[in-house]
């Protein structure tokens, strides 16, 4: 089975504050993915990375960076938390396959940020 | 602007009725379409996919149908069960998802009442 792991399930963070939020994957995936959910907006891409020290901008960048050291593990960092922060963020990976079918993205049990 | 649009933020069905969830694109690009299912504090669980080749792919009680020309997909659940209510995103990509990279809708909130 599949394993994508957040390392926690609710944050409380003061504004201001340095946050990392981890995630790791079992399954040899190349890509990994951080998104954030947020009522009414659906899932939107914050950063992706498709190997090990590369990393592409999506859809909501501003406020955020990333790292990917190793390949089994993607970090979302939030440089200096602030209150439109407090969110949902759900990582994923997925395979590069040659032929791209039935390539579906696997997602932790997300992080409930919640920033004061 | 948003290139995959769920219209519906939400849909009530009765149990053993038919749930359709709509799902449109806009990037002819497109062709790799998948559905996720979420429950409240769980991260989005795979569904079903469907190719850009195909027009149906079935699996048990889910179904999706792909109107290319009309860059429009639905999900059908038959029959809908209490357990279906959940939020369903509609997400799709390009170069058949080779590279990972997922463009999702907004999400519906499906409630199926007994």
């Amino acid at each position: 089975d599949v394993k994508v792991t957040q390392s926690s399930r609710y944050l409380v963070k003061r504004t201001g504050e340095k946050v990392f939020l981890e995630c790791v994957q079992d399954m040899d995936h190349e890509n990994m993915f951080w998104y954030r959910q947020d009522p009414g907006l659906g899932l939107r891409l914050i950063y992706f990375s498709y190997d090990v020290k590369m990393k592409e901008k999506g859809d909501i960048p501003e406020g955020y960076s990333v790292s990917r050291e190793k390949k089994e593990r993607f970090s979302l960092i939030l440089e200096s938390a602030s209150t439109n922060q407090t969110s949902m963020y759900l990582c994923a990976s997925s395979s590069t396959l040659l032929t791209g079918w039935d390539t579906e993205a696997f997602f932790g049990q997300g992080t409930r940020l919640t920033v004061v | 602007d948003q290139q995959v649009k769920q219209n519906s933020p939400s849909l009530s069905v009765q149990e053993g009725r038919i749930s359709i969830l709509n799902c449109d694109y806009t990037n002819s690009m497109f062709d790799y379409f998948l559905w996720y299912k979420k429950y409240p504090a769980e991260g989005p669980t795979f569904l079903i996919s469907i190719s850009s080749i195909k027009d149906k792919n079935e699996d048990g009680r889910f179904t999706v149908f792909l109107n290319k020309s009309a860059k429009h997909l639905s999900l059908h659940i038959v029959p809908s069960q209490p357990g279906d209510s959940a939020v369903y995103f509609c997400a799709a990509s390009e170069d058949g998802g080779s590279q990972g990279n997922l463009i999702f809708g907004k999400g519906t909130k499906l409630s199926v009442k007994p």
